[in-house]
């Protein structure tokens, strides 16, 4: 079966460069989640859409911004990047209404040096 | 935010089940998940339970929930060494997850 694909897997950048992240959900499903995980800590919710639409909005800095296309698609911008949004950035696939329709990518682990 | 509280670390031997507790604090938690979480690897949901559920049995994996005490725990029985990960524990009461720090289990031979 067709699993959540995250890219890239992993990206390199410097302070005050701009990043971005994309995911491509599994089909079908209408709903996508981005949580951001340090090092060492539990994922934290930074945003999530429906249908295109933002849903709910976490801890997400002002610097970032995401966006889900027609084609179901996620991408999470990443502007002024610091030395603190080095982590893994997972997203989640998911069908909205099914508790247990629900797959995480593998990540992107950014590193901002 | 809502605390999800649980022991960082576990050890137990091949064979024996294993506990991993958790402590939640928001009262209106609506499904509650265990989460397994392997080196370089995405987050493997491996059960959830309804909160108005107090038990459910899923293969090796028991999902205990006491609700007047906000404490859920995933029992393994039988734990192998591919068992060996993190596992978070995870409450939602709207839509987006509110994990735990993690339990990082150890099985030794």
């Amino acid at each position: 079966a067709a699993g959540v694909i995250q890219s890239p897997r992993h990206l390199i950048k410097e302070k005050r460069e701009t990043a971005t992240l994309k995911c491509y959900p599994i089909p079908r499903h209408d709903t996508v989640y981005w949580y951001q995980q340090g090092p060492g800590q539990d994922p934290q919710f930074l945003i999530s859409f429906y249908e295109k639409m933002q849903s709910d909005k976490g801890s997400i800095p002002d610097r970032f911004s995401a966006q889900q296309f027609s084609d179901y698609h996620s991408e999470l911008n990443m502007s002024s990047l610091e030395l603190g949004d080095s982590a893994l950035y997972f997203c989640a696939s998911i069908s909205s209404g099914s508790v247990d329709e629900q797959y995480f990518g593998p990540g992107t682990r950014l590193t901002v040096t | 935010g809502e605390d999800v509280e649980q022991s960082l670390f576990l050890s137990v031997r091949e064979g024996d089940s294993s506990v991993i507790n958790c402590t939640y604090t928001d009262s209106s938690s609506t499904y509650l998940y265990w989460y397994k979480q392997e080196p370089g690897a995405g987050l493997q949901l491996l059960t959830y339970i309804f909160s108005n559920m107090d038990m459910k049995q899923d293969q090796r994996l028991t999902v205990l929930l006491n609700k007047k005490d906000k404490h859920l725990s995933l029992r393994i029985a039988d734990t192998q060494t591919g068992d060996s990960a993190i596992y978070f524990c995870a409450e939602s009461s709207r839509y987006a997850l509110n994990f735990g720090k993690g339990t990082s289990l150890l099985v030794t031979p």
